[in-house]
């Protein structure tokens, strides 16, 4: 079955500290996956996509296909980076299988 | 200005009426997608569509419906809302070929 798993479903840290968003994929197929983002008040928009392999606002995510993860990662956390994140799987159906999302909340 | 527009951004009503939530698009994009979403929670999707006079229902069941006359319009419809339908519905599309989703503002609904 297609599945996203992402375990937390809150994460808090200090500005400065490093963050780490886990995303577990199950797929048998070739994988496309992608991190969005959603801040108060804002719609959910693109953070980054595993095949474009840049660096946005920071964080950064590598695809490993023997754990099947996709994990979100910046190494000095912002009070800005504070928002939803969902980790998405994009299958060969065109379709979007979204994780529940973890909040992450950036203290001062 | 490439965009996704949802109409209206809120509304409230009483149970038993029938309302559509607009969303349309100036993306020139071929897919269009309806998710269900309660606050701060995961996403539901609830009816897609690859084109004009194309849809299909999502994942998870809903009593609502939709219509593709035209490309870059998308309407969702509930012939009788219900208290159960109050969440927040986003409105998406994606290019062909592309799984790269963009959403639209969201409509909050609530029936009372």
């Amino acid at each position: 079955a297609q599945r996203v798993t992402q375990p937390e479903k809150l994460l808090s840290v200090f500005k400065g500290a490093p963050v780490e968003l886990k995303c577990n994929y199950s797929y048998s197929g070739s994988p496309e996956l992608f991190w969005y983002v959603q801040y108060s008040r804002q719609r959910l928009q693109l953070l980054l996509r595993h095949i474009s392999r840049e660096s946005i606002k920071g964080f950064t995510a590598d695809l490993n296909k023997g754990e099947t993860s996709f994990h979100l990662k910046k190494p000095f956390a912002q009070e800005e980076d504070s928002a939803m994140y969902y980790c998405a799987l994009g299958p060969d159906t065109d379709k979007l299988i979204f994780g529940t999302g973890t909040r992450l909340q950036v203290f001062p | 200005e490439a965009d996704i527009y949802q109409t209206p951004r809120y509304l409230v009503i009483g149970t038993g009426k029938k309302i559509t939530l607009e969303c349309s698009q100036t993306m020139g994009h071929d897919k269009m997608y309806w998710y269900q979403q309660d606050p701060g929670m995961e996403l539901h999707l609830i009816h897609y569509s690859y084109g004009v006079n194309s849809t299909e229902k999502g994942d998870l069941s809903s009593e609502s419906t939709v219509s593709r006359i035209r490309t870059e319009h998308f309407p969702l419809t509930l012939e009788s809302a219900r208290p159960s339908h109050t969440s927040q519905y986003l409105c998406a599309s994606s290019d062909s070929g592309d799984n790269e989703q963009f959403f639209g503002p969201g409509t909050r609904l609530t029936v009372l």
